[in-house]
């Protein structure tokens, strides 16, 4: 069964602070992505990796790094958090190749930045 | 670019009636289409799936067709239940990238 881990469902975080969301899968898959999830704005892309070491800015990468130094594990970093950076937070993970590849999603992290 | 547009809701149905999420999308070539469900404080998961024109995905009474002459992929149950109260993302994959592209979700709440 696939599983995909994040560190915490919820994280308060005061300005300024330097955060990292950590996500972890067990599938020996080759593609990781983070999103932010907001209402009325839907899933967007922050940052996609296809392999270790390896990573591509998606939609919005603005505030925000992340760092893929094993195949399991892929962590989003913000360096100086901000209030507008409060949201929902979704790791996933796909095999690499055909299109026909399923995304799998990890539970969420509710990030409240004050 | 590609691009998924569905019906934003919310959709408020009552217990046993019939339910369809419209779901269009525009892509260069021939992408796979999926129907992703989110419940309450949780990420999403895959609710089912089509990879070519014509196949139907189905899953849990959930059912979608993958429309090429109208590029649609509707979303369709015949009865729904209170648990199925949800967002559902509609979302293809691109067909030479690695990424996905959402709808913006659709929330249903269903009444008993």
């Amino acid at each position: 069964d696939v599983k995909v881990t994040q560190s915490s469902r919820y994280l308060v975080k005061r300005t300024g602070e330097k955060v990292f969301l950590e996500c972890v899968q067990d599938m020996d898959h080759e593609n990781m992505f983070w999103y932010r999830q907001d209402p009325g704005l839907g899933l967007r892309l922050i940052y996609f990796s296809y392999d270790v070491k390896m990573k591509e800015k998606g939609d919005i990468p603005e505030g925000y790094s992340v760092s893929r130094e094993k195949k399991e594990r892929f962590s989003l970093i913000l360096e100086s958090a901000s209030t507008n950076q409060t949201s929902m937070y979704l790791c996933a993970t796909k095999r690499a190749g055909l299109n026909r590849e399923t995304q799998y999603f990890g539970p969420g992290t509710r990030l409240l930045v004050l | 670019g590609n691009s998924v547009t569905q019906m934003e809701g919310p959709v408020t149905l009552s217990e046993e009636a019939f339910l369809t999420i419209n779901c269009t999308y525009t892509a260069t070539g021939y992408p796979s289409l999926f129907w992703y469900v989110q419940y309450p404080g949780e990420g999403l998961q895959l609710l089912l799936k089509a990879t070519k024109a014509d196949d139907k995905g189905s899953n849990k009474g959930f059912e979608a067709t993958y429309r090429k002459e109208t590029t649609s992929f509707h979303l369709e149950k015949g009865s729904v239940q209170v648990s199925d109260s949800a967002v559902y993302f509609c979302a293809l994959s691109e067909d030479y990238g690695q990424n996905f592209v959402f709808g913006p979700g659709t929330r249903l709440s269903v009444l008993p």
